[in-house]
């Protein structure tokens, strides 16, 4: 079945730096990709997606790039602020739809000010 | 009001007894989701419903029971706790349709001793 692999597993970077966050998958079925984000103590949340139709996808601070043939995202922050520590997940599915998501293990994003 | 509450945050459980946890949401959402969280792992589809219609993931078909006896409400019920089943336990809504967001719950955090 579907696996997703996220690295690195965690990064600390220093306020106002760009990060980017890997995401590899290997069910080349698999059409959706949402990814997520949990503040510390606070639930999980949306914060962007793409489509398999679709190279890239921008929105504010966060740019998403997906390649279809090598089967990698990655997710770009610019501008980080000390609000962006969190943990990142990454995740797939066959469906153009929530089912049958498989998520990756997260990415620890630690922000120093 | 896109909240989904999840009752009670903290479960403290005897090896062997059943466990009861419960979700509700009020945005009318017509699908419902269970997943178990572990540290540094990701988080894992153990069920869900659409409607009234419960689809239960393979490989936890015979774990865990789930009820949702109206729109709002979903319950996830474990009939013998074991040590490996202490984890943070999820609960999402979404409605169907071209993969609309997960809003998640602030999670229960079972320990069974």
């Amino acid at each position: 079945g579907e696996q997703v692999e996220q690295l690195p597993s965690s990064l600390i970077v220093q306020e106002g730096a760009s990060v980017l966050i890997n995401c590899s998958y290997t069910d080349s079925a698999s059409v959706y990709f949402p990814w997520y984000k949990q503040e510390p103590g606070k639930r999980l949340q949306f914060i962007i997606d793409i489509r398999s139709n679709m190279e890239r996808k921008q929105t504010q601070r966060l740019t998403l790039l997906f390649d279809k043939k090598t089967k990698h995202l990655s997710l770009h922050i610019t501008a980080t602020q000390p609000g962006d520590s969190a943990i990142y997940f990454c995740s797939a599915s066959p469906m153009d739809s929530n089912y049958q998501l498989i998520w990756g293990s997260g990415t620890k994003l630690i922000i120093k000010p | 009001d896109t909240t989904v509450k999840q009752n009670p945050r903290y479960k403290l459980a005897r090896v062997g007894k059943p466990v009861n946890l419960i979700c509700s949401q009020t945005m009318n959402h017509d699908t419902m989701y269970w997943y178990q969280k572990k540290p540094n792992q990701a988080p894992k589809l153990l069920l869900f419903y659409y409607d009234k219609i419960l689809n239960r993931e393979a490989d936890t078909f015979e774990k865990f029971q789930s009820s949702r006896p109206n729109n709002s409400f979903c319950s996830l019920y474990i009939g013998s706790a074991g040590l490996e089943y202490s984890a943070m336990y999820l609960c999402a809504s979404s409605s169907i349709g071209s993969a609309e967001t997960l809003y998640f719950g602030s999670g229960t955090r079972l320990t069974v001793l």
